[in-house]
């Protein structure tokens, strides 16, 4: 099973500033890697796939880039309702696994 | 609108059984790739199962393998996942999700989920 490690685990920012979010996979998942946002008693919503595409929707100042084994998740300008909880995904052999979270909270 | 409608969670003692259900509307359900995945209470997501747009095949996660059966009805446009000797451990909000078209695998639509509580 392929293990997916974020990083940090929380991550305390106000609003503005960069936001930068690290999930590393246990080997390599190519470009199959997605991003998903997740507020309180919400599903999850999709903001990337294949590592670095935004999902229909998504503003620009969610990107996405790496391959391989190490990805990032990167935030331009925080907006207020950007603070939420961030999961990376992977696929392999239609088997998928998620990393543990981050949350980005507002400082 | 696209939508995914879970229904049939609620409270089961350990050992019991529960049918989970996840209506789609609004895409053709047939032509989708589908997913369950779940969430404990103040955790984070765990995949669960997938199957194949016309059902053939089927992957479990080791946690539920031999327990959970999923299964679709494409005429119903419906989902299902039936769960078997529940334990405390299966306690999580059970969401359905759709596989996206040519997104790499990514899940594009949830459901809202429902909650399934397995406790004495």
């Amino acid at each position: 099973e392929i293990v997916l490690t974020q990083s940090p685990a929380t991550l305390s920012l106000s609003p503005g500033e960069r936001a930068t979010l690290s999930c590393r996979a246990s080997q390599s998942v190519s470009s199959y890697l997605a991003w998903y946002q997740q507020k309180p008693g919400q599903a999850p919503r999709l903001l990337i796939y294949d590592a670095s595409n935004r999902a229909t929707g998504i503003p620009a100042r969610f990107s996405g880039s790496g391959s391989g084994t190490d990805f990032t998740l990167t935030i331009s300008s925080l907006e207020p309702e950007d603070f939420a909880v961030y999961y990376c995904q992977q696929r392999s052999n239609w088997r998928y696994t998620f990393g543990q979270g981050t949350k980005l909270e507002i400082k | 609108e696209v939508q995914l409608v879970e229904s049939g969670g609620g409270l089961v003692q350990p050992g019991g059984s529960l049918r989970l259900s996840c209506a789609a509307s609004g895409f053709t359900f047939s032509s989708y790739e589908m997913n369950w995945v779940r969430q404990a209470p103040g955790k984070g997501l765990e995949w669960v199962s997938y199957i194949s747009s016309s059902g053939s095949t089927i992957y479990y996660a080791d946690s539920v393998k031999g327990r959970f059966t999923i299964s679709r009805d494409n005429a119903k446009n419906s989902l299902y996942l039936q769960m078997n000797s529940l334990r405390a451990e299966d306690t999580a909000v059970y969401y359905c999700a759709r596989v996206g078209p040519m997104i790499g695998g990514a899940f594009d639509i949830w459901g809202q989920g429902t909650m399934v509580t397995v406790s004495s």
